[in-house]
């Protein structure tokens, strides 16, 4: 069974600090992977995606992936209160497969 | 309209009534989905249409029936359901076949909030 492992937290940093997201899947053909934002009350919404190891970068948000590991992240710079939400880490096994495995989320409250 | 919406955005429910959820893309999209959101548990894919053929069903109970009568609509009708039922379900949609290594990148819509009485 495919799985998605995620820090429910939550995790507290202070405003204008980075936060760290982590994620790890246990299915090593996985291809794709995504991070969602989801505010309480929400639907998700999505911030990134990344299906090669290294670094992806867009404004003040960085994806990491390594697949020895089979660990992605997201990192969020210079943090402020709107970024508080839960991240969704969602994994896409490839072709063939419609399914997108979701971890639980990471709630991120970001202290002003 | 743009995007993924979802109709209606709230709903209550009595255990014999029956209702029915609807989501219109409007992305082009060839993929709809259903996912359910319960508190403290992860998405949980329920129904997955391709070019309008159900192409994926996660062991769900028949008391949901989804239809698809085009790539643009997706329902998820109810009866009989039970207060375990009450959810946050969202539907999404993708374009099956997308190039550069980013296949199934899913777009949500807002969410129906069931509450079963």
């Amino acid at each position: 069974q495919k799985e998605v492992e995620q820090n429910s937290g939550p995790l507290s940093v202070p405003e204008g600090a980075i936060a760290s997201l982590n994620c790890t899947y246990s299915d090593r053909g996985s291809q794709s992977f995504f991070w969602y934002r989801q505010y309480s009350g929400k639907s998700p919404e999505l911030i990134m995606f990344i299906y090669s190891n290294g670094d992806k970068e867009d404004g003040r948000f960085t994806a990491q992936l390594n697949k020895a590991s089979q660990y992605v992240s997201l990192l969020i710079r210079d943090s402020q209160p709107s970024d508080s939400a839960t991240y969704l880490c969602a994994v896409y096994s490839g072709a063939g497969s419609y399914q997108l495995t979701f971890g639980k989320g990471t709630k991120l409250s970001v202290i002003p | 309209e743009t995007g993924v919406t979802q109709t209606p955005r709230h709903l209550v429910m009595g255990m014999t009534n029956k209702k029915s959820l609807k989501c219109e893309q409007h992305l082009g999209h060839n993929a709809m989905y259903w996912y359910k959101q319960s508190a403290k548990k992860p998405l949980e894919l329920m129904f997955v249409y391709s070019l309008e053929e159900r192409v994926e069903n996660n062991s769900v109970p028949s008391r949901f029936s989804p239809e698809c009568p085009n790539s643009s609509h997706l329902f998820l009708h109810l009866h009989t359901l039970q207060p375990e039922d009450s959810a946050l379900y969202l539907c999404a949609s993708s374009q099956e076949g997308s190039s550069g290594g980013v296949g199934e990148t899913q777009y949500f819509g807002p969410g129906t909030r069931l509450l079963v009485l």
